[in-house]
């Protein structure tokens, strides 16, 4: 079944780590995004792909870095992670096809939590 | 002006009654509309999508897009408790990324 992977779902880690955050995809889309969501709080986009080699900053700044070596593949990266870096952090993709947007879907996220 | 506003709520709705849910937008360009549902501590999921003007329907959602008032809504007949969520509506405009609303935090009411 085509889906969307996110790995870990839950994350405690110390200030002053490197995180790798995994998104995976096996619907074949293009596009890819990472948004942060603090609880109650509105999506935040922070980083999209519009393909292989592809990378883009979102609307909110974030010291977080991601690559796509892959297309289905879209990890983030935090080099060191501080207490401010404590959120939610969803992964979707998309196929998009001429003027029409097939809908985002979003992986089950990343909840983080930097003591 | 945000590009995409809704009523943060909380909306509270009796069961059984209809529960309306509002967005407007800025970018005339826009063509592809989305309402969101997302539970709490849940990643959103897609319920509805819209790219014409008028109604469309699938269960007991009706999605309304009136493109010349810049405005989409979605209905939910016969609420349930497990309607209770925070619907989002995210509109597709010129830049090709999807740009979500703050949500509606809706409440069923038993």
């Amino acid at each position: 079944e085509a889906d969307i992977y996110q790995t870990p779902r839950y994350l405690v880690i110390g200030t002053g780590k490197k995180i790798t955050l995994e998104c995976s995809q096996t619907m074949g889309h293009d596009k890819m995004y990472w948004y942060q969501q603090d609880p109650g709080m509105e999506l935040h986009l922070i980083h999209y792909s519009y393909g292989v080699n592809s990378t883009e900053k979102g609307d909110l700044s974030s010291e977080s870095t991601v690559s796509r070596i892959r297309t289905e593949h879209f990890p983030l990266t935090l080099e060191s992670a501080r207490p401010s870096h404590t959120s939610q952090y969803l992964c979707a993709s998309s196929d998009l096809t001429g003027p029409t947007v097939y809908g985002y879907t979003f992986g089950s996220g990343t909840r983080l939590t930097v003591v | 002006q945000k590009e995409v506003e809704q009523n943060s709520g909380p909306l509270s709705v009796p069961e059984g009654a209809i529960a309306s849910l509002n967005c407007t937008y800025s970018d005339r360009g826009s063509q592809s509309f989305f309402w969101y549902r997302q539970y709490s501590g849940k990643s959103p999921e897609l319920i509805m999508s819209i790219y014409s003007n008028g109604d469309k329907e699938d269960g007991r959602f009706t999605a309304q897009l009136n493109k010349a008032s810049q405005y989409v809504s979605l209905l939910i007949r016969d609420s349930q408790p497990s309607d209770s969520a925070t619907y989002l509506c995210a509109v597709v405009a010129g830049n090709e990324k999807l740009t979500f609303g703050t949500g509606t935090r809706l409440t069923i009411i038993p």
